[in-house]
């Protein structure tokens, strides 16, 4: 079974607006940690934002805000004020075990910003 | 965070070759993770490299096609053996962060091959 899922394949947004990017997960751990990763053209990974499934508060880091939905299996991210520089692919990633360091990855959502 | 360099950043290699991917940290961590990016597609866990031990590979991946090396806790390398043009991927090293911080975990530039 899909252990991260992320139903948009691409998404348009113009620049300095707002996108949120879907993603939903399963597990049935209840220590676990949600990734929110970038991939622009070059390949390199980029890390940008983490959210505990303990965390009381939804975690924020600059632009990008995470909308953990726990009792729904869902962490959305948001980015604000879009930028040009922000078009690549963007990856939701889960870690079931927290000493293990293993991430599920899911499939992966194109974004691109419209001047 | 912890800075990983990986070498060669890109190969275009021939079928039946192999190639050693190497990955640098600039910190001591336990441990090291390949992962295994197809075109167009999403990151695959290959192996987890621990120092001082055999790295244990996930579902699919075996040890003949995809040995590893983990001589120091800063140093790993991937070799992609008998490659054919199915291998060619980005290979990607990922380490945890400073002070193994759960919320943290961060990757490499990758190595683009081809594989003609």
């Amino acid at each position: 079974a899909q252990k991260i899922t992320q139903t948009q394949p691409g998404m348009f947004v113009q620049e300095k607006e707002a996108v949120t990017l879907d993603c939903t997960y399963d597990t049935s751990d209840p220590s676990y940690g949600l990734f929110w990763y970038k991939q622009p053209s070059s390949g390199e990974m980029i890390f940008l934002i983490y959210q505990g499934s303990y965390d009381q508060q939804n975690a924020t880091e600059g632009r990008y805000s995470l909308n953990f939905q726990k009792a729904r299996k869902s962490a959305n991210l948001v980015i604000s004020a879009s930028q040009l520089g922000d078009s690549a692919m963007y990856f939701c990633a889960m870690r079931e075990d927290l000493n293990d360091y293993k991430l599920s990855f899911g499939a992966g959502t194109t974004v691109t910003v419209r001047a | 965070s912890a800075v990983i360099s990986q070498k060669p950043s890109r190969d275009i290699c021939q079928r039946g070759t192999s190639l050693t991917i190497q990955c640098q940290v600039d910190s001591q961590v336990t441990m090291m993770f390949w992962y295994r990016q197809q075109p167009g597609q999403s990151l695959t866990l290959i192996a987890t490299a621990n120092q001082g031990s055999e790295a244990t590979y996930e579902s699919g991946f075996v040890i003949d096609k995809f040995p590893i090396s983990r001589p120091n806790l800063t140093f790993s390398t991937l070799t992609v053996s008998n490659m054919s043009p199915e291998d060619s991927s980005i290979y990607l090293c990922s380490v945890e962060g400073a002070s193994r911080s759960y919320n943290e975990q961060f990757f490499g530039p990758g190595t683009r091959l081809t594989v003609l």
